[in-house]
């Protein structure tokens, strides 16, 4: 099937802002999902969005969604060393199909 | 709530032998799900039940059986594990949305 692309790695340094990226491929698709995996843990749900929203925020994070382009972002405001992890976009699919991007990791420097 | 819990946390196998993932979530949901994560390849769906007394392959079901005890409980057999089948399974339940994951249990196949 298509893949949901994610950049693999970012960068940041603590206090500033980091926005991940995520396009997506099925227009159709009903919510789109970010979750946050620490080393050796789950997947923790972070926030999602309704694909009729444009803008979800939630305390630190914002989502913003461009549904012409097929681009999800999450911006984290104020980074901290906590926030680093990996990052997954998903989408839903037709049926219970969920379909992940490959995930992004996310380092903060002090 | 515990949410969603797995066992064993870790497990080690050698080629052919048995065993049985145990999964079961106290959020009431209606739908389970099974998947594995391998480094560069994401989540893959395996099984998932929508409902009590259904189950439905995902993606990669070849080599795995699951059983839906009850609301409650989903379970995934290795009936004879092969060293492909090393990995991180998740469980995951969901009513609707969101879609929540249970801690994972790394599985090594010798």
């Amino acid at each position: 099937g298509e893949d949901v692309e994610q950049s693999l790695f970012l960068s940041v340094r603590e206090g500033d802002s980091s926005v991940i990226n995520c396009t997506y491929t099925d227009s159709s698709s009903t919510y789109l999902y970010w979750y946050k995996q620490e080393p050796g843990a789950g997947l923790q749900l972070l926030t999602y969005i309704f694909s009729n929203m444009d803008m979800k925020q939630d305390q630190r994070l914002t989502v913003l969604l461009n549904k012409k382009d097929k681009h999800l972002s999450l911006r984290i405001a104020d980074t901290q060393t906590g926030d680093s992890a990996i990052y997954f976009c998903a989408e839903s699919r037709s049926g219970y199909a969920l379909n992940f991007g490959k995930g992004t990791s996310l380092l903060v420097t002090p | 709530n515990a949410g969603v819990t797995q066992t064993p946390k870790f497990q080690v196998l050698k080629t052919g032998q048995s065993m049985t993932l145990q999964c079961a979530q106290d959020m009431n949901h209606n739908s389970m799900y099974w998947y594995r994560q391998d480094p560069g390849m994401g989540l893959r769906l395996i099984y998932y039940s929508a409902s009590e007394g259904t189950t439905d392959k995902g993606e990669v079901p070849n080599g795995y059986n699951v059983s839906r005890l009850n609301k409650r409980e989903f379970s995934l057999r290795l009936e004879s594990a092969a060293p492909s089948q090393t990995s991180v399974y998740f469980c995951a339940s969901e009513d609707r949305t969101p879609r929540y994951f249970g801690p994972g249990t790394r599985l090594t196949v010798l």
